[in-house]
């Protein structure tokens, strides 16, 4: 059983073209967080949200953390080749992160 | 400093027979997880050390797969009698004692490259 869910799955955008991804799931969480996974590496961290609405901004990247802890979103604006990778969002509860199913975005120069 | 690192960063198997992957977690970090990832998809927790506490092992698939945790460091995960169905990127992380540090920090895990498993 898949505790979140992410969506889209795939997406391919041309290059300066805004985007959301989403993270949902029936169950709270903790905390959560977005990594980005090039292919052959590990996942990075790219931030973590810890209360109910929070928003974080890092560059062209907007995170948000719904105000039930149970979902959050990922806005990427004016997207660049260099945002191209798996996206992947995980919810911290007790001592176990559920990672989504990923979201794997391609941005065509 | 010195990331996370995995070893091997690649390893061909016959069916049938046994793998040892090793994982040297971040120096200071007490706990550290396991995760197995098919092509493309999101990661599957596998096991989770905390300090010298007993492991979680709630995510291993089958009895053929152990882990161990040698002086609170260095970890390695066996799987035996290896499947086809076991091939996919075996991924380590670690992070801060996320029940005593307390903050946003204590919930950040920091991932090796991982190690691809085929059994052939």
């Amino acid at each position: 059983t898949q505790l979140l869910e992410q969506s889209p799955q795939f997406l391919s955008i041309q290059e300066g073209e805004n985007l959301t991804v989403y993270c949902n799931s029936s169950s709270v969480f903790s905390s959560l967080q977005w990594y980005r996974q090039e292919p052959g590496e590990g996942p990075v961290l790219l931030v973590t949200v810890v209360t109910g609405g929070e928003v974080k901004k890092l560059k062209r990247l907007t995170f948000q953390f719904g105000d039930a802890r149970k979902d959050s979103s990922l806005h990427i604006t004016a997207a660049q080749p260099g945002d191209t990778g798996l996206y992947l969002c995980a919810g911290a509860k007790g001592n176990q992160f559920y990672f989504g199913t990923g979201t794997s975005l391609t941005v065509i120069p | 400093g010195a990331g996370v690192s995995q070893s091997p960063s690649n390893k061909v198997t016959e069916k049938g027979k046994d793998v040892e992957l090793r994982c040297d977690p971040i120096s200071g970090h007490t706990a550290l997880y396991w995760y197995r990832q098919s092509l493309g998809q999101g990661l599957e927790f596998l096991i989770y050390f905390q300090g010298n506490s007993a492991p979680d092992k709630s995510g291993l698939p089958s009895d053929r797969f152990s882990a161990e945790r040698t002086g609170g460091s260095v970890s390695t995960l066996t799987i035996q009698r290896t499947q086809q169905e076991d091939s996919a990127v075996y991924l380590c992380a670690s992070s801060v004692n996320p029940l005593t540090s307390g903050g946003v920090g204590s919930y950040e895990q920091y991932f090796g490259p991982g190690t691809r498993l085929t059994v052939t």
